[in-house]
């Protein structure tokens, strides 16, 4: 199993909806996760981070950790079209040299 | 404004030569990173570095090589070993090691011939 696992899409959504992307992780990552959204052709930008069980509002963005079922998920309400880009789930992971690495899941494209 | 930034923005090379993409920092972020990312693959790490003057090999380092002369500079070759060096690389960077929350440059995208 990866460590990281991501549902490619594309995902639509109607305009003014709620977007649900979700991401699984394995025993190998620690419980710090991040997402990222990326435009086509250009970097990815954090748009959140959450480290414990629960909900994590931010502005139109909610992240939500579920340890005991080993996802995290990022719902995006009031969907706009400028939320069209690749959103991309990362956790923490320790190398064989102690370095706790970021690991990242290919990615969900949001339409 | 404070940030990073990579240049060059796009970059042709032919197979068998060395090249090097910038990444500079003005954030005074002690840790740099540098990914590549290919068409449907995570981000996968090629070398990261903690301190000025130390570095160590990520997951994919054959092939590149850093240094890191300066807290706000960490250069990447591409050196003829890479097999396949054409890919968009991502320099990124975090206050700390211990700072999981990395911010990335605009990338570079190399195409090698």
């Amino acid at each position: 199993q990866k460590e990281v696992e991501q549902n490619s899409g594309p995902l639509s959504v109607p305009e003014g909806a709620i977007a649900s992307l979700n991401c699984t992780y394995s025993d190998r990552v620690s419980q710090s996760f991040f997402w990222y959204r990326q435009y086509s052709g250009k970097s990815p930008e954090l748009i959140m981070s959450i480290y414990s069980n629960g909900d994590k509002e931010d502005g139109r963005f909610t992240a939500q950790l579920n340890k005991a079922s080993q996802y995290v998920s990022l719902l995006i309400r009031d969907s706009q079209p400028s939320d069209s880009a690749t959103y991309l789930c990362a956790a923490r992971s320790i190398m064989n040299t102690g370095f706790q690495k970021l690991v990242f899941g290919t990615g969900t494209r949001l339409l | 404004d404070g940030g990073i930034t990579q240049s060059p923005k796009y970059l042709f090379r032919k197979e068998g030569q060395n090249v090097t993409l910038s990444c500079e920092q003005n954030l005074n972020h002690d840790a740099m990173y540098w990914y590549r990312q290919d068409p449907g693959q995570g981000l996968r790490l090629i070398y990261y570095s903690q301190i000025v003057n130390d570095f160590q090999k990520g997951d994919i380092a054959e092939g590149y090589s850093v240094s890191r002369e300066k807290k706000e500079s960490f250069p990447l070759t591409v050196t003829s070993a890479q097999k396949n060096p054409t890919a968009f690389y991502l320099c990124a960077s975090s206050p700390r090691t211990t700072d999981y929350e990395q911010y990335f440059g605009p990338g570079t995208r190399l195409t090698v011939t």
